[in-house]
């Protein structure tokens, strides 16, 4: 199995506070995503990294950012959780190779109250 | 842009073939199929490049028709471990870095 890990897997907040998710990798791959996975949405890209500082947005960005420090973590933040936000999040890493597989973590389900 | 999968959900007893078909309105690099099991991760499955190849990984292949941008999941002979919802992804030429899901297909195998 790949090697990433998610943390936390489960976190509750309240309506305006910020929240950081971390995703970090051992395997040295290039590409890191964030997705959110609601019910009759299927996974939805927030924010994806080509490298280190490299970022662009996905579909649905808005209310979220990212960091990408070092190769190995992917941070994502809320800067001002909304109980629309309540979701579950997965971290995904791909390799450089234009043909290479997404791996996934466990994913951090995240309530907003 | 986002590639249609049908059927949206499909029963099957045990050892009956099901097929899951993704099509997209843009031209396709690449497809992926995952499969999800309820409360974990999607986990990989198969990736078809275009060139309409074959692969195939125990009792489940797939295909992918470069012409109509489409590709076909094949369970043969289903397994209650199938049950699951399976996901493509597609990788659209001139963008390889990230993929467009589908909404994905609800499979339940019962014995």
């Amino acid at each position: 199995d790949a090697g990433i890990t998610q943390s936390p897997r489960h976190k509750v907040t309240e309506t305006g506070t910020p929240v950081t998710l971390r995703c970090h990798q051992t395997e040295n791959h290039r590409y890191m995503y964030w997705y959110r996975q609601d019910p009759g949405h299927g996974l939805r890209l927030i924010h994806y990294s080509y490298g280190v500082k490299d970022t662009d947005k996905g579909e649905v960005s808005d209310g979220y950012s990212v960091s990408r420090s070092k190769t190995e973590d992917f941070l994502l933040t809320l800067e001002s959780a909304t109980s629309s936000q309540t979701s579950v999040y997965f971290c995904a890493i791909r390799d450089s190779l234009f043909n290479s597989p997404l791996h996934f973590g466990n994913g951090t389900r995240l309530t907003v109250t | 842009q986002q590639p249609v999968q049908s059927p949206q959900a499909v029963i099957l007893r045990e050892g009956e073939d099901a097929v899951i078909n993704c099509s997209s309105s843009k031209a396709l690099y690449s497809v992926h199929w995952y499969r999800q099991k309820h409360g974990e991760a999607p986990v990989f499955l198969m990736i078809l490049l275009k060139g309409g190849e074959q692969k195939g990984h125990d009792k489940i292949s797939a295909s992918f028709n470069e012409k109509k941008q489409q590709s076909s999941l094949y369970l043969t002979a289903s397994q209650l471990s199938y049950s699951g919802t399976y996901f493509c992804g597609t990788v659209n030429a001139g963008n390889n870095r990230k993929l467009i899901w589908g909404l994905g297909t609800s499979l339940a195998v019962n014995p």
